[in-house]
C-alpha cells in the first residue's frame, strides 16, 4: 500500500513565525501536492511538484513556498504565518492520475 | 482557469432513497474526471474516474458518467446506505500526463438516516 506520511497531525505556531511542514511518500511517485481545506471551500491547491525541485503555483500560493530536494519529500513552507493560515493542510502524491492523501496537519496560528 | 463546481450541502437522505450529487467542470482542454469520498475520521480516497467523454466510472454502487456536451460529472447510487455518509468531492485532472494539476469542488456532505 502507498504511505503519504506527514510529520505532524496538530501544529500550533505564532503569527509570524515560520513554519514547516513535511511530507514523505513511499511510492516513487513523480508527482506531489499541497492542499488545504476548509470547510466550505473544499480542497484548494496551494503547490504541485511533478519532479525533483521542480515545482508549479496551484490556485491560492501566496504567502507559501515549497521545497523538492528529494523525490520522496515535498515541503511546504509557510513564510510568516498568519491568523487566516489556520487550516487543514494535506498532502498528496499520485500515480496515473489518481491521488494517494496523507492524514492530514491541522495548523492553527495564534 | 479551470474549476469544478459541485452542489452545495448538506444533502439528507433516508435508507434506500436515490442520489444525485451534480458536478459541473470548466476546462479548455480534455481533463479526466473524479469522484473522491471522506468518511468521517479519515483520508480522502478516490471513489471513481472517467478520462473521455461518454466513459462511465463505477465503484460500490456509484456512478458517474463524463458528459462532454454539458461538461457535467454526476454522481449517482441508485440505493443510498448509512455507511454511505461522508463528504463527497468531485475533481479535475487538468493534463492526462503524468504533471497533470488536479483541481477539487468545494465538497457535498451526504448524510443518510436510517
Amino acid at each position: 500500500d502507498v504511505k503519504v506520511t506527514q510529520s505532524s497531525r496538530y501544529l500550533v505556531k505564532r503569527t509570524g513565525e515560520k513554519v514547516f511542514l513535511e511530507c514523505v511518500q513511499d511510492m516513487d511517485h513523480e508527482n506531489m501536492f499541497w492542499y488545504r481545506q476548509d470547510p466550505g471551500l473544499g480542497l484548494r491547491l496551494i503547490y504541485f511538484s511533478y519532479d525533483v525541485k521542480m515545482k508549479e503555483k496551484g490556485d491560492i500560493p501566496e504567502g507559501y513556498s515549497v521545497s523538492r530536494e528529494k523525490k520522496e519529500r515535498f515541503s511546504l513552507i509557510l513564510e510568516s504565518a498568519s491568523t487566516n493560515q489556520t487550516s487543514m493542510y494535506l498532502c498528496a502524491s499520485s500515480f496515473n492520475e489518481k491521488l494517494f492523501f496523507g492524514s492530514g496537519t491541522q495548523l492553527s496560528v495564534l | 482557469g479551470d474549476s469544478v463546481t459541485q452542489m452545495e450541502g448538506p444533502v439528507t437522505l433516508s435508507e434506500e432513497a436515490f442520489l444525485t450529487i451534480n458536478c459541473t467542470y470548466t476546462a479548455t482542454g480534455y481533463p479526466s474526471l473524479f469522484w473522491y469520498v471522506q468518511y468521517p475520521g479519515e483520508g480522502l480516497q478516490l471513489l471513481l474516474k472517467a478520462t473521455k467523454a461518454d466513459d462511465k466510472g463505477s465503484n460500490k454502487g456509484f456512478e458517474a458518467t463524463y458528459r462532454k456536451e454539458t461538461t457535467s460529472f454526476h454522481l449517482e447510487k441508485g440505493s443510498v446506505q448509512v455507511s454511505d455518509s461522508a463528504v463527497y468531492f468531485c475533481a479535475l485532472s487538468d493534463r492526462p500526463s503524468s504533471a497533470s494539476k488536479i483541481i477539487f469542488g468545494s465538497g457535498t456532505r451526504l448524510s443518510i438516516r436510517p
